[in-house]
């Protein structure tokens, strides 16, 4: 079946460093693609997406490419900020699946030190 | 606009007992799913409603069940509680092809 792999946390950076989460998938065809960010004692909210290949998706600084060569979705951002400090998820979405469920990696943890 | 609204927060029972949680999907979106966290683990689909039925469910046991009502929301019901029970569960909306949007969650501690 489908799913996600991302690395492990914590991942811990200081202010103003460059950041990359790595994200893995294993899926048929092209699936749809997900970053989702959770702070502390919240849900989780959609971060930014890619449908196809070589899509980027971007916002608030992140972004993550999609490589379907390598069945990759990195997620990058050039300066971290201490409140980017959350849980990031990466997730997807199978083709041709009209409900959008989503399979979603362990999480990895972003720890932004002043 | 209030996004996704779940209730309780917070709850504990103990094992074997049954538990109700509820989602108020946000305002204009007409599907729900849910999902269950364990604790430092990734989100689980547990299933999703349309149309007050259940659509697509995940590899959960069927001690686990829904219903969406006519005014779009929804409750998950967990029977005969287990201790791995314990997580957060999440519930989420959409309309149509658009992305969900996740509630705050519910927080289940099974004792």
């Amino acid at each position: 079946g489908d799913s996600v792999t991302q690395m492990e946390g914590p991942v811990t950076l200081s202010e103003e460093a460059f950041l990359t989460i790595n994200c893995t998938y294993t899926a048929t065809g092209y699936p749809s693609l997900f970053w989702y960010v959770q702070y502390p004692g919240e849900g989780l909210q959609l971060l930014l997406k890619a449908t196809k290949a070589d899509d980027k998706g971007s916002n608030k600084g992140f972004e993550a490419t999609y490589r379907k060569e390598t069945t990759s979705f990195h997620l990058e951002k050039g300066s971290v900020q201490v409140s980017d400090s959350a849980v990031y998820f990466c997730a997807l979405s199978p083709m041709n699946n009209a409900g959008n469920m989503l399979t979603f990696g362990g999480g990895t943890r972003l720890m932004v030190k002043p | 606009d209030a996004g996704v609204t779940q209730s309780p927060t917070h709850l504990i029972k103990t094992r074997g007992q049954q538990v109700t949680l509820r989602c108020s999907p946000k305002s204009g979106h007409d599907t729900v799913s849910w999902y269950q966290q364990a604790l430092g683990q990734g989100p689980q689909f547990i299933f999703q409603y349309y149309e007050e039925e259940e659509r697509q469910r995940g590899n959960f046991p069927d001690r686990f069940s829904g219903h969406q009502f006519p005014n779009y929301s929804s409750e998950l019901n967990v029977n005969a509680l287990l201790l791995g029970d314990s997580a957060l569960y999440l519930c989420a909306s959409k309309r149509g092809p658009r992305g969900y949007t996740f509630g705050s969650g519910t927080r289940l501690t099974v004792v």
